[in-house]
């Protein structure tokens, strides 16, 4: 069955911390892995990875894909309290569907 | 600016009583996809439209259906909600139905008494 775990669940941090949020998967056919970010309301996109070892980044905010050890990580660099939110990790099939991994809730303290 | 729009935001019904969700995009996506997510949950896909045709999933109750009169609007019927279809409702669409990046809707919080 395929999945998308991540990890921590949940993290509190100070600001100006970096943080580092963990995503692994296992799923057949494998197209893309997705990066959004939640409030309170409907995800935002962040970032779309296709090829290991290519940093995204804009801003504070990168991320990287390893294909071949089925992860990928989303780095905030000096954060700020309006990086608190939930941080969702997706895994694309060849027909486009999203699988969800649980979320990582952030909470950046001032 | 070309977006996603999902009315209402807030939605209340009763046990039982049918409920229909909008959404309507303006950046001319071929694709439509229903969304459920419940408190603390990750989304989890109901079905999708690519043009006219409806996919849906195979573990979404008969009790959702959708349609999709044309490319800019898809609706989520629920014919007779129940107190577990509390949630929020998310609608997303895609350029296709390739690995690019689905962009949300604001969604639709169903409270049902």
């Amino acid at each position: 069955e395929d999945k998308v775990v991540q990890s921590p669940l949940s993290l509190v941090v100070h600001e100006g911390d970096t943080v580092t949020l963990n995503c692994s998967y296992e799923v057949t056919n494998f197209r893309s892995l997705l990066w959004y970010k939640q409030e309170k309301k409907a995800p935002t996109f962040l970032f779309m990875l296709t090829s290991s070892g290519i940093e995204k980044k804009s801003g504070r905010l990168s991320s990287i894909l390893d294909k071949k050890e089925l992860f990928s990580i989303l780095n905030i660099t000096a954060t700020q309290t309006g990086d608190s939110a939930i941080y969702l990790c997706a895994v694309a099939g060849p027909t486009g569907k999203l699988i969800f991994g649980q979320g990582t809730t952030l909470q950046v303290k001032p | 600016d070309a977006m996603v729009i999902q009315n209402p935001r807030y939605q209340v019904t009763q046990f039982g009583k049918p409920v229909t969700l909008s959404c309507s995009q303006t950046l001319n996506h071929n694709v439509m996809y229903w969304y459920q997510q419940k408190s603390s949950q990750a989304p989890k896909l109901l079905f999708h439209y690519y043009d006219k045709d409806f996919n849906n999933e195979a573990d979404t109750p008969d009790n959702f259906q959708s349609r999709r009169p044309n490319t800019s609007f898809c609706f989520l019927d629920i014919r007779s909600p129940g107190l577990g279809d509390a949630a929020m409702y998310l609608c997303a669409t895609s350029r296709n139905t390739g690995p690019g990046p689905q962009y949300f809707g604001p969604g639709t919080r169903l409270l049902v008494l």
